[in-house]
């Protein structure tokens, strides 16, 4: 049982480029979310989604796109990098109240 | 007004204190209270999850919930250093509602 998965862990992106972070989990939860986290803050919400196929947008979801085709994947992409999307992004799944965190992915755009 | 309010600290104690971590929140309708633990660099794990008011202990670690007050605590017993971490206070609503909402969280260092 690995749990939730992330991949890359770390990456370096130019202005303009595009590229999915991947999440996997493993333990069937229906809900899974994506957050990024800035140094010294807190994690805000990107994208969540309550099942295969539905989706819908966090706090803060503008310049990134997400799809739920399987319980298993939520993956998160990035089409258009700015430097101000230098930070840490953190996938968790839920079974309900309680959330599991991936080990995240550090990105940064030059 | 925040929905969730921490001290961000860094809350620093020497080894083997008695710890007292407090949030504050605005919400009536949260009925579900978890403390997150995130090390530096890594993502947050679930420490303690309660329902409703009243105590609830695990180890040397104690969450208390006050609704009447909107007040939550986590208390650490014989502190340790690898209880430096930031603790994240993180209370949510039931009947469907599917976000939980995280407060800052607090910077706690324990020095040997």
């Amino acid at each position: 049982n690995a749990g939730v998965t992330q991949t890359p862990k770390f990456r370096i992106l130019k202005i303009g480029q595009s590229m999915t972070l991947q999440c996997t989990q493993d333990m069937n939860h229906n809900y899974m979310y994506w957050y990024r986290q800035d140094p010294g803050m807190g994690l805000k919400l990107i994208y969540y989604s309550v099942g295969a196929g539905i989706t819908d947008k966090g706090e803060v979801p503008n310049g990134y796109n997400v799809s739920r085709s399987t319980t298993e994947d939520f993956p998160l992409r990035l089409e258009l990098a700015a430097p101000s999307q230098t930070s840490v992004y953190f996938c968790a799944s839920s079974p309900g109240e309680t959330q599991y965190f991936g080990p995240g992915t550090r990105l940064l755009v030059l | 007004q925040k929905e969730v309010e921490q001290d961000p600290g860094p809350l620093s104690v020497p080894e083997g204190a008695i710890v007292s971590l407090n949030c504050t929140y605005s919400n009536s309708a949260f009925q579900y209270f978890m403390w997150y633990r995130q090390y530096s660099r890594k993502g947050p794990e679930l420490l303690m999850y309660t329902y409703s008011s009243g105590n609830k202990e695990d180890g040397r670690f104690t969450a208390q919930v006050d609704k009447s007050s909107k007040y939550i605590s986590l208390f650490i017993r014989d502190s340790q250093p690898s209880d430096s971490a930031t603790y994240l206070c993180v209370p949510k609503r039931s009947g469907g509602s599917y976000i939980p909402t995280f407060g800052r969280g607090t910077s706690l260092i324990v020095h040997p």
